[in-house]
């Protein structure tokens, strides 16, 4: 099976810079992708890492070590509007099918 | 481009009722998933589909069933609906070439 830890909160001001960590256990290892999810919204795609390095998207940016089992998401010149919840996600399987998530991350970015 | 559409976006239900949960999606993908999502438990997957006529279960599938019959369509029903399963829904179609995943904007269902 899989399994996935992440911290439960994260708070930082704004113009700050944040990072939130994941680890994961899993059967075979297909990606690690990261949502957000801001109070009663749908989560929506922030990045995916299928190698080793850093994805950089914006002030975003995603990283994995596939050695470690571990990865982060950064949020840079953190804004108000980044407050939200994040959540890290592997495959379910070789094929896709279906992602399993972690618990999340709520970020709460006070002024 | 509508995206995932989930219908309904509330319902309140009696222990012992059932329903289904509407979700369709017009991207043409082939994989798509439904998930509960709990305070402080995230995402978890109830099924899965790979296509048309192929179903699998997740982390969660107790109580719920599905069926796939077309690309587009992918309901999820609760057979004799209980307080447990009182929750927010997500139905989610995925683009395997992004590697990004699609969500609904979810039904909030209660269970009295």
């Amino acid at each position: 099976g899989q399994s996935l830890e992440q911290p439960s909160e994260v708070t930082a001001v704004e113009g700050a810079i944040v990072q939130i960590n994941c680890t994961y256990q899993t059967s075979g290892f297909y990606g690690l992708s990261w949502y957000q999810q801001h109070d009663g919204g749908a989560p929506t795609f922030l990045s995916y890492n299928g190698l080793d390095g850093l994805e950089e998207t914006g002030r975003f940016s995603s990283f994995l070590s596939r050695s470690d089992s571990y990865g982060y998401l950064l949020l840079q010149e953190l804004q108000m509007k980044d407050s939200a919840s994040y959540f890290c996600a592997v495959r379910a399987n070789q094929a896709g099918t279906a992602l399993i998530f972690g618990k999340g991350t709520t970020l709460s970015v006070s002024s | 481009n509508a995206g995932v559409t989930q219908t309904p976006k509330f319902q309140v239900l009696k222990t012992g009722q059932s329903m289904t949960l509407q979700c369709a999606q017009d991207m043409n993908h082939e994989y798509m998933s439904w998930y509960r999502q709990d305070p402080g438990m995230g995402l978890r997957l109830i099924h899965y589909s790979v296509g048309a006529g192929i179903t699998d279960q997740g982390e969660v599938p107790n109580g719920y069933n599905v069926s796939r019959s077309t690309t587009e369509d992918f309901p999820l029903r609760l057979l004799s609906a209980a307080p447990s399963q009182t929750s927010v829904y997500f139905c989610a179609s995925r683009d395997t070439a992004k590697n990004i995943q699609y969500f609904g904007a979810g039904t909030r269902l209660s269970v009295l």
